[in-house]
């Protein structure tokens, strides 16, 4: 079975700067997909940016990136430039090549001060 | 919006009464999944349904059940309700008509969640 362990339960950045969030997974899998999820106080799940796990090349959505470390099983989310608007919990996520369920970790919430 | 709908938004029922809540994917997806978030248990999935069928189980309670109608909309259904049942249940799409379902990634989108609070 896969695990997905967030180790931060909440964060706090300071609007403009860069917040990194943690995030590490137990798999056997060689070919899996790995995400970042964040779930603003509307409680809306919104993909944020997703990783193959077949890609060296870390994804990168605007001003979210992430550090894919496939052999230490480690993917971090970075967020630049925050904003108030970024002030949410944040869930990574962990699915199987061919699988259909998502496994998350227990989440992050980030809170950005002005 | 993602085009997932779920209703209601909000139920507020007793323990021991039996809950169904709805979900309708985006227009053409065939799959429909559904996760529960609660404080004790984080995010987990529950159920697929594929066209029609159950795909994959997930740690669903017995007293638990959802079924997916020929319109591809979906409903779980939560009997004999405790206090444990309280919970934000999402409801997920995926796989749109055409696309093999062993193919490439498929995103899921999720609905607005439906809050229950058992009392």
């Amino acid at each position: 079975a896969q695990t997905v362990t967030q180790s931060q339960p909440e964060m706090s950045v300071q609007e403009a700067e860069t917040v990194t969030l943690s995030c590490t997974y137990d798999t056997s899998e060689s070919n899996y997909y790995l995400f970042w999820y964040k779930q603003p106080p509307s409680r809306q799940m919104i993909l944020v940016i997703r990783q193959e796990a077949y890609k060296q090349q870390n994804a990168t959505e605007n001003r979210f990136s992430v550090n894919f470390q496939k052999a230490a099983k480690s993917f971090s989310l970075k967020i630049s430039d925050s904003q108030l608007g970024d002030t949410a919990m944040y869930f990574c996520a962990f699915m199987k090549q061919y699988g259909n369920k998502l496994v998350f970790g227990a989440g992050t919430i980030l809170r950005v001060k002005s | 919006d993602s085009g997932v709908t779920q209703t209601p938004k909000h139920l507020i029922t007793a323990t021991g009464q039996r809950v169904t809540l709805r979900c309708s994917p985006r227009s053409g997806d065939l799959s429909v999944y559904w996760y529960q978030q609660s404080l004790d248990q984080g995010l987990q999935f529950l159920i697929q349904y594929y066209n029609g069928e159950e795909r994959a189980k997930g740690n669903i309670l017995e007293r638990f059940s959802a079924q997916q109608f020929p319109d591809l909309h979906s409903e779980l259904n939560l009997s004999s309700l405790e206090l444990g049942d309280s919970a934000l249940y999402f409801c997920a799409s995926s796989f749109p008509r055409g696309l093999r379902l062993a193919g490439a990634y498929n995103e899921q989108f999720f609905g607005p969640g439906t809050r229950l609070t058992v009392l």
